[in-house]
């Protein structure tokens, strides 16, 4: 149990364009899901959360119109990179929460590799 | 605020050697909750086990075991017999109320076994 998918696993795009990362639990329903950024050798950095229904909370330093989020559903959540440059090049990763308390455990997805040219 | 030390960057063992990765970590909350994580080469974060800040009772998993101690602020965790599939990098986490329910985490221990 306890599955998160997310997709597309990896992205090449120009500069200037939008890409948008789905992320989804797949066997269990997510009030919360979280969005985090990984460079290279690097541990993850939390970019923002998104609450179902709700308004995502970003963290500080993080672009709220750059990086769109929305959580439409219990079990879907998007992560849209808006007019993307190279240095948004990174490893995206997605994780699920059933509510988002601190003892829940968070599920993580597999991760979206971006390329921007 | 919330911190978690992971000290080795990088170890490095013969297969079949055990191993342990060692985690520390502060916090003024008394109720808390940790995390290890598996991050393999392909990338996905594998949960490998969540422990409460009531509960000291250490833990094995097949070849996994985890000590938590309280008193020197401590989660290991300790990999036997290791094996070549074992490589990957693992993270040690902390959440609770202190952080906004975000998950701290530390900076990972990039562990390489080899045949």
């Amino acid at each position: 149990g306890a599955v998160v998918s997310q997709h597309p696993s990896r992205v090449i795009c120009k500069s200037g364009t939008s890409v948008k990362i789905e992320c989804r639990s797949l066997d269990f329903q997510a009030t919360t899901m979280f969005w985090y950024r990984q460079f290279p050798k690097k541990s993850l950095m939390l970019m923002a959360t998104s609450n179902e229904g709700s308004k995502a909370t970003y963290e500080q330093g993080v672009e709220k119109d750059k990086f769109l989020i929305n959580h439409a559903s219990l079990t879907l959540s998007t992560l849209t990179v808006t007019s993307a440059h190279p240095e948004d090049s990174s490893f995206y990763i997605c994780s699920a929460s059933t509510s988002g308390r601190a003892s829940d455990t968070q599920y993580f997805g597999p991760g979206t590799r971006l390329t921007v040219l | 605020a919330q911190k978690v030390t992971q000290a080795q960057t990088e170890i490095s063992v013969v297969e079949k050697e055990d191993v342990t990765l060692d985690c520390v970590y502060e916090t003024r909350d008394t109720t808390y909750y940790l995390f290890w994580y598996k991050q393999p080469p392909s990338g996905e974060l594998v949960f490998l086990i969540r422990r409460n800040s009531f509960d000291e009772q250490n833990e094995i998993s097949g070849r996994y075991s985890w000590n938590f101690q309280k008193s020197t602020s401590s989660f290991n965790f300790t990999i036997t017999a290791s094996q070549v599939v074992d490589s990957a990098v693992y993270f040690c986490a902390l959440n609770s109320g202190g952080s906004n329910y975000k998950l701290t985490f530390g900076k990972g221990t990039l562990l390489t076994v080899n045949p």
